[in-house]
C-alpha cells in the first residue's frame, strides 16, 4: 500500500479566512512533505518533517504554517492567503533516510486551493 | 542551485509510437525518480533508480540510470491514449536525501 491521502480535494476561501489542509499516511513513513504546484510547473518544495520535527522549511511565508500532530499525519494551516497562493498542494511521505541512500517519495493527489 | 534540464518540452506522438525522453544535470545525483502526473492529481512514481547504470522496467516503461549519475532517460513502448499527462524526472543528492530536485516536466499527447 503506497497510498496518501489528502483533504479535501478542493478548497476556496477567502483572504480573511482560516482553513486546514490534512495529509494522512500509513505506511509507517517518518518524514512528510508539503509542496505548492503551480499549472505546468513542477512541484516546489514548501516543509518537510522528519520524525515529526520540522526539518526543512523553505523560506515560506508565515501565512503558512505546518503542523505534524503524529507520524502519520501532516496538516498545513493556512491564514489570511493572497490570490496568488491558488495553486494545487500536494503532500507526499517517505520512508526517511535509513543509511541506505534511497529515499523515495510518495504523493497524495493534492488540495486544489484557490483564494478569492 | 542544483538544476534539472529535462527534453523534451513537449511532445505530440501518433498512437503506438515509442517514446523517449531525458533528463540531464551538472550535478551528479544519487536517486532518480520518474513521475507522471494527470490534470488536477498528484505525481505517480513510475520507476525510481538506485544505481549508475541501472536498467528498470515498469511494463511498456523502461529507465536507466546514467553511468555518469548526471543523466537519466525515460522510454515508453508502444503508446496508447492514457500515456498522456505530464513526465516529471526528479533526483536526490546524496547530501539531501530529503529534498527532490524536479525537472521541469515533458507533457506527452498521443493521437488515436
Amino acid at each position: 500500500d503506497t497510498e496518501v491521502t489528502q483533504t479535501p480535494k478542493h478548497l476556496v476561501m477567502g483572504m480573511t479566512n482560516k482553513k486546514s489542509l490534512k495529509c494522512e499516511q500509513h505506511m509507517g513513513h517518518r518524514a512528510m512533505y508539503w509542496y505548492k504546484q503551480k499549472a505546468k510547473k513542477p512541484p516546489e518544495l514548501m516543509f518537510v518533517y522528519s520524525y515529526e520535527k520540522l526539518s526543512i522549511n523553505e523560506s515560506v511565508p508565515s501565512r503558512f504554517s505546518p503542523e505534524c500532530p503524529n507520524s502519520s499525519l501532516l496538516n498545513l494551516h493556512l491564514h489570511a492567503l493572497q490570490p496568488e497562493d491558488s495553486a494545487l498542494y500536494l503532500c507526499a511521505s517517505s520512508q526517511a533516510y535509513s543509511g541506505m541512500g534511497t529515499d523515495t517519495q510518495y504523493f497524495g493527489p493534492g488540495t486544489r486551493l484557490t483564494v478569492l | 542551485g542544483q538544476q534539472l534540464n529535462q527534453s523534451p518540452q513537449s511532445m505530440f506522438i501518433q498512437e503506438g509510437e515509442d517514446v523517449s525522453m531525458n533528463c540531464t544535470s551538472s550535478s551528479i545525483f544519487n536517486t532518480w525518480l520518474w513521475y507522471k502526473q494527470d490534470p488536477g492529481e498528484g505525481p505517480v512514481l513510475l520507476i525510481a533508480l538506485y544505481k549508475a547504470g541501472e536498467l528498470t522496467s515498469n511494463g511498456r516503461l523502461t529507465a536507466q540510470f546514467g553511468i555518469t549519475r548526471k543523466d537519466s532517460f525515460l522510454n515508453i513502448s508502444a503508446s496508447i491514449p492514457s500515456d498522456v499527462g505530464i513526465y516529471f524526472c526528479a533526483g536526490q543528492l546524496l547530501t539531501s536525501y530529503d529534498k527532490v530536485i524536479f525537472g521541469p516536466g515533458t507533457s506527452l499527447s498521443v493521437i488515436p
